[in-house]
């Protein structure tokens, strides 16, 4: 079973540049979401889904546009990448008090 | 929306010695309850986890953690950790409604000294 599949695992970035982390799931489950982890921060969700053609803001939303086309895919797009957005991001889906994450994206925007 | 306190930062403990990691949320409405683990550099694994039933709940490498709904806390527990516990931890509460969002709190170090 894959589960939660998120590329690329690592990306170096300028400054200014733009990128779409990837994620995909094949559990059909309705609830998607995307984190960031900074040091002493904990997770901080970015955005969500609760369904195709559904997305809301999050905690931190700026700086980053999702979509929902179909229940499996949930893209994440920087639109102009800063130094700030150097985090681990983690995308997740999630059914009724379970949530499943992908491996984590490192990135790091110089 | 929730908020989830984890108390300590940071848990130093020598090797053996019993360690406690503290959890508070901010919600008395029915929540599930999690701790997940993340070892460097990688994602993060579900220790253990409550959605119903016994408050005391067991989860994996010797785990567990007691849910207190009048102090709306879920600690975490293991009577002997070993160097491999080093780690981050994270408490997680969903909603029971929605079942779907999670909020998580800001993570403990824990630091196992030989």
């Amino acid at each position: 079973n894959a589960g939660v599949t998120q590329t690329p695992k690592f990306q170096v970035l300028k400054t200014g540049q733009s990128m779409t982390l990837q994620c995909a799931q094949d559990m059909n489950h309705e609830y998607m979401s995307w984190y960031r982890q900074d040091p002493g921060m904990g997770l901080r969700l970015i955005h969500y889904s609760v369904g195709a053609g559904i997305t809301d803001q999050g905690e931190v939303p700026n700086g980053y546009n999702v979509s929902r086309s179909t229940t499996e895919d949930f893209p994440l797009r920087l639109l102009s990448a800063a130094p700030s957005q150097t985090s681990v991001y983690f995308c997740a889906s999630s059914y009724f008090g379970v949530i499943y994450f992908g491996e984590g994206s490192w990135l790091t925007v110089v | 929306a929730q908020s989830v306190t984890q108390l300590d930062s940071q848990v130093p403990v020598f090797e053996e010695a019993p360690v406690e990691l503290r959890c508070n949320y901010s919600s008395s409405v029915s929540v599930y309850l999690f701790w997940y683990v993340q070892y460097p550099n990688q994602g993060l694994q579900l220790l253990l986890k409550y959605l119903s039933g016994s408050t005391l709940v067991k989860g994996i490498n010797g785990f567990e953690a007691e849910f207190n709904k009048s102090q709306t806390s879920f600690h975490l527990r293991k009577p002997s950790v070993h160097i491999s516990d080093t780690a981050e931890y994270f408490c997680a509460v969903s909603d029971r409604d929605t079942g779907n969002q999670f909020y998580f709190g800001t993570g403990t170090s824990l630091t196992v000294i030989p």
